[in-house]
C-alpha cells in the first residue's frame, strides 16, 4: 500500500513570496490534516479535512493560509505571502474512516525555509 | 483543555539496552486513544504502537511496549534490545474520541543509541 505522498520536500523562498504544498492521501482515506511542525516542538493541526469538506480549521492563519481538498483526494496548502516564522516542515497526514480511524498515517512532510 | 506532557527532552541509551520514555497527558474524556510516533532525522512520521483507553491490557509491538496508567493518566514507552535504528524523536499523541480526530501532541523526546 502506498503511502501519503508530499511534495516538494524542500522549498526556500524569500519573505513575502507565495508557496504550495501538495498532498496526495493514502487511497481510501476521507480525512486529511495538515500540520505545521517548527523545529524542536511537536507538530501543530492547522486544518483537517473530511473528504472535500473542512472539520477544522480553528489554528489556521486565514489572513495568510489557505487549503483546499477538491474531489476529496488531493489536497493542496498555500501560504501568501510568506512570513520568517512561517519555516517549518509542514506535514499532511490521513485517517481512514473505520475501524482504525484514529491512527493518522504521515507523509514526509516538506521543508519550508523563508529568508 | 487537553494537554500531552514529555518531560524528557533527551534521553540516551547504550545498544541493546531498555529505556523508558514518559508521557502524562490531562484529559477529562474517558474514552480516547494514544499514540507513540517516531520521528528519524529523515521526518517521516512513523507509527510505533497505539492503546485504547478503554482497554486494560498494554499494548506490545515487539520490542515496543507501553505502561499504560489510565487513573495516573501515565502513558510510557519502553523500548527493549535498544537498536541504532531506534535513534529518532519519539512523539506521545492522544485523541479524544469525539472530537473528530483531532491530534494533541506532546514536545518530543529525542532519544540516542549509543553504540
Amino acid at each position: 500500500e502506498a503511502g501519503v505522498a508530499q511534495s516538494p520536500r524542500y522549498k526556500i523562498i524569500e519573505k513575502r513570496q507565495s508557496v504550495a504544498f501538495w498532498c496526495n492521501p493514502i487511497s481510501g482515506h476521507a480525512t486529511l490534516y495538515w500540520y505545521q511542525q517548527i523545529l524542536g516542538q511537536g507538530p501543530k493541526l492547522l486544518i483537517q479535512f473530511q473528504n472535500n469538506g473542512v472539520v477544522d480549521d480553528s489554528q489556521l492563519p486565514k489572513d495568510r493560509f489557505s487549503a483546499e481538498r477538491l474531489k476529496g483526494v488531493d489536497s493542496t496548502l498555500k501560504i501568501q505571502p510568506a512570513k520568517l516564522e512561517d519555516s517549518a516542515v509542514y506535514l499532511c497526514a490521513s485517517s481512514f474512516r473505520g475501524q482504525d480511524q484514529e491512527t493518522q498515517y504521515f507523509g514526509p512532510g516538506t521543508r519550508l525555509l523563508v529568508l | 483543555a487537553q494537554t500531552v506532557t514529555q518531560s524528557q527532552p533527551e534521553m540516551s541509551v547504550q545498544e541493546a539496552e531498555t529505556v523508558t520514555l514518559s508521557c502524562t497527558y490531562d484529559t477529562s474524556e474517558n474514552n480516547y486513544y494514544l499514540f507513540w510516533y517516531k520521528q528519524p532525522p529523515s521526518r517521516q512520521m512513523i507509527l510505533v504502537i497505539r492503546q485504547e483507553a478503554y482497554k486494560q491490557q498494554n499494548a506490545t509491538e515487539n520490542r515496543f511496549s507501553v505502561n499504560f496508567q489510565k487513573a495516573a493518566k501515565s502513558f510510557s514507552l519502553k523500548i527493549s534490545d535498544s537498536q541504532l535504528g531506534d535513534t529518532a524523536m519519539y512523539f506521545c499523541a492522544f485523541i479524544p474520541s469525539n472530537t473528530g480526530n483531532q491530534f494533541y501532541f506532546g514536545t518530543g523526546t529525542s532519544l540516542t543509541v549509543i553504540p
